[in-house]
């Protein structure tokens, strides 16, 4: 069975601090995708960056960047740099590569960015 | 090119009534997923389609749900005799199999039993 775990459930920074949300995962399948999605208050989930398990390459995109770690089974997201605007529940998620792809999803870590 | 769409957006309902929503996914996506969300919990997988085939239910799904999606095209999820514990989130999310994997989401149902 697949499973996701975001052990902080809320975190708080001030504005232009950088922050990092853990994920760890497990599963069973050799060939798997990671996700981070972002909710914002208005409640829609929308997709930050997929990752399949043989690219481990870290990846950057302007404020963001994400850290694949097979060998601990974590995808930890950071945000540098924070905005007021960052301010959302982030989610990590986990499907397997071949099949349904459905999402198994954390149970999120609510980020409040102070200003 | 517009997104998933659902409705309603919200609905409030006495417990032992039955509820219908819709989602229509983003046009040339052939897969559909259902999740459901409750406070503070992060969105958990209740059915798929692939066109207008129903390939999996999840445990979740009790007897009182049905779900279906005719013609492939937009897809309805159903509850009967609704429970006070049925009152969450109901997200819908759509993809393209063979491209890309993401699935889109929609802006959600929220439901509530009273």
């Amino acid at each position: 069975a697949q499973k996701v775990t975001q052990a902080q459930t809320e975190i708080s920074v001030v504005e232009k601090e950088d922050v990092t949300l853990d994920c760890v995962y497990e599963t069973r399948d050799t060939t798997y995708y990671l996700f981070w999605y972002k909710q914002p208050p208005s409640g829609e989930l929308v997709f930050l960056i997929r990752r399949n398990s043989f690219d481990e390459q870290n990846e950057i995109s302007g404020r963001y960047s994400w850290n694949f770690q097979k060998s601990t089974s974590s995808f930890n997201f950071t945000i540098t740099a924070s905005q007021v605007v960052d301010s959302a529940v982030y989610f990590c998620a986990l499907s397997e590569a071949f099949g349904n792809e459905k999402l198994t999803f954390g149970t999120g870590t609510r980020l409040t960015i102070i200003p | 090119d517009t997104g998933v769409s659902q409705n309603p957006r919200h609905k409030i309902t006495k417990r032992g009534q039955n509820v219908t929503f819709r989602c229509d996914p983003i046009s040339e996506h052939n897969r559909l997923y259902w999740y459901r969300q409750t406070l503070g919990q992060g969105p958990e997988f209740l059915t798929y389609f692939q066109n207008e085939a129903q390939l999996e239910k999840s445990r979740l799904l009790s007897d009182r749900f049905s779900a279906e999606r005719p013609k492939g095209s937009f897809s309805t999820l159903e509850i009967q005799r609704t429970e006070q514990g049925d009152s969450a989130m109901y997200l819908c999310a759509s993809s393209l199999m063979g491209t890309d994997y993401e699935q889109y989401f929609g802006p959600g149902t929220r439901l509530t039993v009273t």
